[in-house]
């Protein structure tokens, strides 16, 4: 019965570098969402996708951030030439899209950019 | 847009003793949901409680009940019996139900003294 899946727990990458951020959701739900967490603040959303889709990207910084959830496999969130400013934790919920419908984090991604 | 405020930034109760956590929320749509999600130190975030905005009555979960007002646009938390594992980060959080984003706001650190 496992929830929200999101691996690396932490990752540490230099200034310049790429970091993958993958999810998997919970059994049965197709819908996933990320979100960003910076010190001492709230979860601010990044984007909305549905298998094979971005339903919402309103939140995702212009450049150097994409994702992508595809028919087979996690949704990745990537991050191209990391940034100081991006070491913040990542969270991925799911639902089920279901018209009362609750979203279920997963456990966070911590990421540190040196 | 939505926009959800928590004015308090910490808050501290004594153990078995009931606290209220004080949240307020503007937005133009009559459909909503409002949520309160629990962040411990392992950083997991946890559903709390769920309100649907249609609904009259306050939602129940245990120790755990809202007082929903929503001419005054207010879903404050109350936590009863207060334990030592409910010491935490709490967001209040709202959206327009399924399949759209999470509005936070920045969070409420409580702190249970035994």
């Amino acid at each position: 019965n496992a929830g929200v899946m999101q691996n690396p727990r932490h990752l540490v990458r230099r200034r310049g570098q790429e970091a993958r951020l993958r999810c998997s959701p919970m059994k049965g739900h197709s819908h996933v969402y990320w979100y960003r967490q910076l010190p001492e603040e709230g979860l601010k959303f990044m984007v909305y996708l549905q298998k094979e889709n971005i339903i919402d990207e309103s939140g995702m910084p212009k450049e150097r951030f994409s994702a992508e959830f595809p028919k087979e496999g996690p949704s990745i969130l990537r991050i191209q030439q990391v940034v100081r400013g991006d070491s913040a934790a990542y969270f991925c919920a799911s639902s089920s899209g279901r018209r009362v419908d609750t979203q279920y984090f997963g456990p966070g991604t911590r990421l540190t950019v040196l | 847009a939505q926009t959800v405020t928590q004015s308090q930034p910490e808050m501290s109760v004594q153990e078995a003793e009931t606290v209220t956590l004080s949240c307020t929320y503007d937005t133009s749509e009559s459909d909503y949901y409002l949520f309160w999600y629990k962040q411990p130190p392992s950083r997991q975030m946890i559903l709390v409680i769920r309100q649907e905005a249609y609904k009259q009555q306050n939602a129940t979960e245990n120790r755990f009940s809202v007082n929903f007002q929503k001419a005054a646009k207010s879903f404050s938390l109350k936590i009863s019996d207060s334990q030592l594992g409910d010491a935490a980060m709490y967001f209040c959080a709202s959206n327009t139900g399924a399949n759209s984003k999470l509005t936070f706001g920045k969070g409420i650190t409580l702190s249970v003294r035994p």
